[in-house]
């Protein structure tokens, strides 16, 4: 299995700032690699494609970057309601793995 | 627009057997991959298993032993069974879509789970 691990798992930061999560792979997935964004009581909700493609509708303060085993999620200027815990996932091989995620609050 | 509804008991005995089913509505089952994913409270993302509209499945291997999916095309329903299940197998669990393209090169451009159930409550206890 490809093992996916996020850091921080956690982070604090205030409207406006921009926030960074990294995932990394334990082997080389192209850029086959999604995020998503996962709010308290419901289910996961797509952001990312391609590890850099933004999701139709998803606001252009999310971004994606990375390929190989190293990538980025940012946030350039956090909002209320970006309160969340965001997931990276790949879909280079079966099964389907997810980091472990990284909440996201607002300080 | 395509929708996913999770439905079965609450709450399973160890030992017993887990079967949750997804309806799926707006839409044809057909020509598509569907997936059960499961997230113990306060924890990550665990993929379960896929079936394609055809049949055709994959597990997780951790839980390969004790999976089995199946599709009623008729219904436009997939079902989800773990067997012997204990206090580790509680969770919500969801049931999502796969949908996928390549782009114009051949590159997989989207590979993602775009449609989620709103997820179910299971929980094992006596």
């Amino acid at each position: 299995d490809i093992q996916m691990t996020q850091s921080p798992s956690s982070l604090s930061a205030s409207v406006g700032d921009r926030v960074t999560i990294t995932c990394q792979a334990t082997q080389d997935i192209s850029t086959f690699l999604n995020w998503y964004q996962q709010k308290p009581g419901k289910a996961p909700n797509l952001l990312i494609y391609d590890a850099s493609t933004l999701e139709t509708g998803v606001p252009s303060r999310f971004s994606g970057s990375g390929s190989g085993t190293h990538f980025t999620f940012t946030i350039s200027s956090l909002q209320p309601e970006d309160t969340a815990t965001y997931y990276c996932q790949q879909y280079d091989n079966l099964p389907r793995t997810f980091g472990q995620g990284t909440k996201v609050e607002i300080k | 627009q395509v929708q996913l509804q999770e439905s079965g008991p609450g709450l399973v005995k160890p030992s017993e057997t887990l079967s949750l089913t997804c309806t799926v509505s707006g839409g044809s089952i057909s020509d598509f991959y569907w997936n059960w994913i499961r997230q113990p409270a306060g924890k990550g993302l665990e993929w379960i298993g896929l079936i394609y509209s055809s049949g055709n499945t994959n597990y997780n291997p951790s839980l390969k032993s004790r999976v089995t999916l199946s599709v009623d095309t008729s219904k436009n329903q997939f079902s989800l069974k773990l067997s012997s299940v204990t206090a580790a197998d509680t969770a919500v669990y969801y049931c999502a879509r796969r949908q996928y393209y390549y782009d114009s090169t051949g590159h997989l451009k989207f590979d993602a789970f775009d449609i989620w159930g709103l997820g179910t409550k299971v929980t094992v206890s006596s």
